[in-house]
């Protein structure tokens, strides 16, 4: 059984791209949620995803965009790339409606270096 | 709003010693909390949650946490510590009736010295 997958694993680009990253989740899982971790910190709640629709979301500009396909699995797209969005971007699957006894799965990530 | 506060950064611990990773949350609702673990280039690992009932719980790998409500603190403690046990780990709250939105805070990196 799959878990979280992701894509690519590492990533560079320069300032003012475009980025896009992916995510297929854990097989049974129709929610996705993406997270920003900066080096050294925690990680930061980016959106989420279900039925196609962003249905949470946390405090990011509108560079930060997503999106969820009938298959469930989702994109994470970041235009006018900054410096300042150097991260690993982890992507988190769910089944929506089932209780917190059933955990968020996550994946390894991607890593982002903008230079 | 949620807030977790982890209190150290960084712990040292020797080997077959015990440790204990201190958190504290601030929530104006009730919460569940999450303790995860992560290994160098991976993603996070659920070690235990608290969502109710018994304060004490156990979880994965020897670890356990205790929820204290007045205290608002959800420390993670393991009696006997392995050299796998080197990495970082996040404490976590989300507010109950959420969407798994969890606000993590910014990690203690254990490290097992032999």
């Amino acid at each position: 059984d799959a878990g979280v997958t992701q894509s690519p694993t590492h990533l560079i680009k320069t300032r003012g791209q475009q980025v896009t990253l992916r995510c297929s989740p854990k097989s049974g899982h129709d929610t996705v949620s993406w997270y920003q971790q900066a080096l050294g910190q925690g990680p930061q709640f980016i959106f989420q995803y279900y039925e196609e629709e962003e249905r949470q979301r946390g405090n990011f500009p509108d560079r930060f965009s997503g999106h969820q396909f009938p298959n469930y699995s989702s994109e994470l797209n970041v235009n006018a790339l900054l410096l300042g969005d150097s991260a690993l971007y982890l992507c988190a699957s769910s089944l929506q409606g089932s209780s917190y006894n059933s955990p968020l799965h996550f994946g390894n990530g991607t890593r982002l270096t903008v230079t | 709003a949620q807030s977790v506060t982890q209190l150290d950064s960084q712990v040292p611990v020797f080997e077959e010693a015990p440790v204990e990773l201190r958190c504290n949350y601030s929530s104006s609702v009730s919460v569940y909390l999450f303790w995860y673990v992560q290994y160098p280039n991976q993603g996070l690992q659920l070690l235990l949650k608290y969502l109710s009932g018994s304060t004490l719980v156990k979880g994965i790998n020897g670890f356990e946490a205790e929820f204290n409500k007045s205290q608002t603190s959800f420390h993670l403690r393991k009696p006997s510590v392995h050299i796998s046990d080197t990495a970082e780990y996040f404490c976590a709250v989300t507010a109950v009736g959420s969407a798994r939105q969890l606000t993590f805070g910014s990690g203690t990196q254990l490290t097992v010295l032999p």
